[in-house]
């Protein structure tokens, strides 16, 4: 069976620190992983994914992910964080033999004057 | 290019009512679908189509029903409300590739309390 876990439902930074979202995945298969972003009132916006190409997935707004497998781990990170990026952010993983997409829980990001 | 449309954007129903959300894309994406966000939680997915005719079940797929008769529309129906689905409604597209690695385009949601 897969499952995505956010290790973290809140996280605070100060601006123009860096930031860390934390994403573990179990999947009995080749996995697909997706970071989304949710701004307050709005629908979901891909910030990047990975689909077994490189193992260091950069996206938009300055945001990158890398892939371990050995620690069954995505986790999202960005060098400075900057006030536009408070939001929710949600780690899906998806298997290549299925349709089936599994949501974590999400994780909302604090940004600190 | 207007992406992912739906509408309502609000609605408050009273147990037992129906409904139909709807969901429009311009994108000419093959397949949409369905997803509810609860608070706190991650989006589940209701039902999905792969193009015009096609339909199939989710997560949680009971107590809706959808149709797709063109590659644009994919309304939501809710038969007997119920305050269960009281939720936010996401409606999604995304190209033709499949749900494991297609990026999919959202709308802005449908919030609904059912009463």
């Amino acid at each position: 069976a897969q499952s995505v876990t956010q290790l973290d439902s809140h996280v605070s930074v100060s601006e123009g620190t860096p930031v860390l979202l934390r994403c573990n995945y179990s999947s009995s298969y080749s996995p697909s992983l997706f970071w989304y972003v949710q701004h307050p009132n709005k629908g979901l916006q891909l910030l990047l994914k990975y689909t077994s190409a490189a193992t260091l997935v950069k996206g938009i707004n300055g945001f990158e992910a890398e892939f371990k497998k050995s620690e069954t781990s995505f986790h999202l990170t960005k060098p400075s964080a900057h006030m536009s990026d408070a939001a929710e952010y949600f780690c899906v993983v998806t298997m290549n033999r299925d349709d089936k997409i599994i949501f974590g829980k999400g994780t909302r990001l604090h940004i600190l004057p | 290019n207007a992406g992912v449309t739906q509408t309502p954007k609000f609605r408050i129903l009273k147990i037992g009512q129906s409904m139909t959300l709807q969901c429009t894309q311009d994108m000419n994406h093959n397949y949409m679908y369905w997803y509810r966000q609860d608070p706190g939680m991650g989006l589940k997915l209701i039902y999905y189509s792969v193009g015009a005719g096609i339909t199939d079940k989710g997560e949680v797929p009971n107590g809706y029903n959808v149709s797709r008769s063109t590659t644009e529309d994919f309304p939501l129906r809710l038969e007997l409300a119920a305050p269960s689905q009281t939720s936010v409604y996401f409606c999604a597209s995304s190209p033709g590739t499949g749900p494991n690695t297609d990026t999919q385009y959202f709308g802005p949601g449908t919030r609904l309390t059912v009463l």
